[in-house]
């Protein structure tokens, strides 16, 4: 298995533009979440999906940030308009449930974003 | 204000001496508890977990204590080895309610020195 895959793995883009992030989950599990690491605020989580239903998104700071998951392979995030204090460390992660008590999360090699 | 707290940001320990990270958590019906450990430019990859029934659980050179009733746990690593220098993130879950994700802390820098 190729583990979860994330795309780009760096992005830089000016203040103001959208920023989409891309997440390719393993195969087989039904839960799909984003984070964010930043120094300030460790690992955040910003929403999770079950089943590609979105089950919690109270952690996405504001309206510019959306979260899409239109199929078991897939799920976007997308900031838009960008600012610089959304520059960070972006992880997906998915899992068999959100409350798995065997391994947790399997996360992906992560996107860093940096908005100038 | 967070449920999962690792005060310490760093922590440095010479080889072959004993890693103490710690972790405190805040919300009692938390009952499963996770270590991650991240290298640069890597995802967090899960390291060890005990259940809140459980005060200690062992694997290898790694041993977590629960300590319920100060919700206080902690990760040895005995002994430290360089490549254990890497971020360990604290990780809480609610098992018994359904469509909680983990809740993380801020992380601690390990560096082992040779």
């Amino acid at each position: 298995d190729a583990g979860v895959i994330q795309s780009p793995r760096h992005e830089v883009t000016e203040m103001g533009q959208e920023v989409t992030l891309r997440c390719k989950p393993i195969s087989g599990h039904n839960s799909l979440f984003w984070y964010r690491q930043t120094m300030m605020r460790g690992l955040e989580l910003l929403i999770y999906f079950n089943n590609n239903v979105p089950i919690d998104d109270s952690g996405m700071p504001e309206d510019r940030f959306s979260a899409k998951m239109p199929n078991a392979s897939f799920s976007t995030l997308k900031i838009q308009p960008s600012e610089p204090r959304d520059s960070a460390v972006y992880f997906c992660a998915s899992s068999l449930g959100p409350t798995t008590t065997n391994y947790g999360y399997t996360f992906g090699s992560g996107t860093r974003l940096t908005v100038v | 204000d967070q449920q999962v707290k690792q005060n310490s940001p760093s922590l440095s320990v010479q080889e072959g001496r004993i890693s103490i990270l710690n972790c405190d958590y805040t919300n009692s019906m938390f009952d499963y508890f996770l270590w991650y450990k991240k290298y640069p430019a890597e995802g967090p990859t899960f390291l060890i977990s005990i259940s809140s029934i459980k005060d200690k659980n062992e694997d290898g050179r790694f041993t977590v204590f629960l300590n319920k009733s100060a919700k206080h746990l902690s990760l040895h690593i005995v002994p430290s080895q360089p490549g254990d220098s890497a971020v360990y993130f604290c990780a809480a879950s609610d098992v018994d309610q359904a469509g909680t994700a983990l809740i993380f802390g801020k992380g601690t820098t390990l560096s082992v020195s040779s």
